[in-house]
């Protein structure tokens, strides 16, 4: 089954605006990391948060990562029609050798 | 240069057929993997090699073989395809260690009719 849910499944904002989007996992984690996907194209890697960490930051992007509650989030900043793609939280977890992705969030940027 | 490459892009086929997926990482990197991403977008590990040697290997049919001939290539064998194979199939790799992302090819879509 899925390690991660996702919420919201979809969100559509104007250009400009914030888009914040939450990840939930299951186990225990060494990191999570965010990924992006466009239509058709393989995912790209984001940002990656430790297990230790509390809050990370990457140019327009912030992070946050609470791991009493397993959970994170993934804000973009001053949204572009650029950054429309599906994003998944993905999770790296002890021992498992291998990410276990969230279901994602579709994300429309209406310019 | 292409980091992970896999080929065909798209790949059309009938039931009961046999097929292949390629793929290639200039990475160096000593892992690889192969997840399946379904019709509603979830994305499922597969398989794991690490330095040639099978890693993980999830709760996928025995039609599906991978071989990996050395730590730069994954390839991916389907034998007798079936309709539910439909997906989008992507080769990854990753450097062994923690705190490392993965790197992913721009995906094969499968198409079983």
């Amino acid at each position: 089954s899925q390690q991660g849910e996702e919420d919201p499944q979809a969100l559509s904002i104007q250009e400009g605006e914030n888009a914040t989007m939450n990840c939930s996992y299951k186990t225990s984690i060494n990191n999570l990391q965010w990924y992006r996907q466009n239509s058709g194209r393989g995912l790209v890697h984001l940002i990656l948060i430790r297990s230790n960490e509390r809050e990370k930051h990457s140019g327009r992007l912030r992070v946050t990562l609470d791991t009493s509650k397993k959970s994170s989030s993934l804000l973009i900043t001053a949204s572009r029609a650029a950054d429309t793609a599906s994003y998944f939280c993905a999770t790296d977890g002890a021992g498992r050798r291998a990410l276990t992705f969230g279901s994602g969030t579709r994300l429309q940027v209406q310019p | 240069d292409t980091a992970v490459s896999q080929t065909p892009k798209y790949l059309v086929t009938q039931m009961g057929n046999d097929k292949s997926i390629k793929c290639e990482q200039n990475l160096g990197h000593d892992t690889m993997y192969w997840y399946k991403q379904d019709s509603k977008k979830f994305l499922k590990i597969m398989f794991s090699y690490n330095n040639k040697e099978l890693i993980i290997n999830e709760t996928v049919p025995n039609r599906f073989s991978p071989k990996s001939p050395d730590k730069a290539h994954l390839n991916l064998h389907i034998n007798s395809l079936e309709l539910g194979d439909s997906a989008v199939y992507f080769c990854a790799s990753s450097q062994v260690g923690t705190d490392t992302e993965a790197f992913f090819g721009q995906g094969t879509r499968l198409t079983v009719v």
